[in-house]
């Protein structure tokens, strides 16, 4: 079956541009997590959703950053007035519920330049 | 969450069996061990995860230190495609709980 997609699989941005990156999870899967990760280092947890609420938003860097997920499944994250420090690879995760053990799904990512 | 401590790097020649150690000496009762990996260029994906006996499965062994401050990952026999980098996660028993990623262990596989 399909796993979890994102796009764009790459953006480029000047430096104050604000962008919109995109998760599709796995049909059905409730939970959904945005991660992030720099040049050379591991996954930065930003933001937990389950259904279509967030309910740990703790490791968004800063209020430049948002994230929606409608319908339950698809879910965007924004960033505003982009800076260089926020080039990395944005990832996205689903699992079937929230509750340990369930193993999260990982899409591709999109790799963010902020020039 | 309890931290976990993994060696930065290890070698491997193809088709031998490879151990990747994981210290969790300050994990609790009821934290599952996890293990994912990250092939170059693509998102981590999951590998296998335990909590008390140790796990089989299709890509791997979990063997849980019978005090369960250290786990030991086991690729029976190594090919190419593992070369990658694996992460050791403690995961909480809680109603939710995210994943949080160490430096973990790049694992690198000689023909």
């Amino acid at each position: 079956g399909a796993g979890v997609s994102q796009s764009p699989s790459n953006k480029v941005t000047e430096k104050g541009k604000d962008v919109e990156l995109r998760c599709d999870p796995i049909s059905g899967h409730t939970a959904l997590y945005w991660y992030r990760q720099s040049l050379g280092q591991g996954l930065e947890f930003l933001i937990y959703f389950q259904g279509n609420s967030a309910p740990d938003k703790s490791g968004l860097p800063s209020d430049r950053f948002s994230a929606e997920r409608t319908g339950g499944s698809v879910s965007t994250l924004t960033i505003q007035r982009t800076q260089q420090e926020d080039s990395a690879v944005y990832l996205c995760a689903s699992s079937p519920k929230g509750q340990y053990g369930n193993e999260q799904f990982f899409g591709p990512g999109t790799r963010l330049t902020v020039l | 969450d309890a931290k976990t401590t993994q060696p930065n790097s290890m070698e491997s020649n193809e088709e031998e069996p490879v151990h990747l150690p994981c210290n969790h000496s300050t994990i609790s009762g009821t934290d599952y061990i996890h293990w994912y990996r990250q092939l170059p260029s693509q998102g981590p994906e999951y590998v296998i995860h335990g909590l008390t006996s140790n796990v089989n499965n299709r890509m791997a062994s979990l063997a849980i230190a019978e005090d369960r401050k250290s786990s030991t990952l086991i690729l029976h026999r190594a090919t190419l495609r593992d070369a990658a980098v694996y992460y050791c996660i403690l995961r909480a028993n809680s109603g939710y709980s995210t994943l949080t990623f160490g430096k973990g262990t790049m694992l690198l596989v000689s023909p």
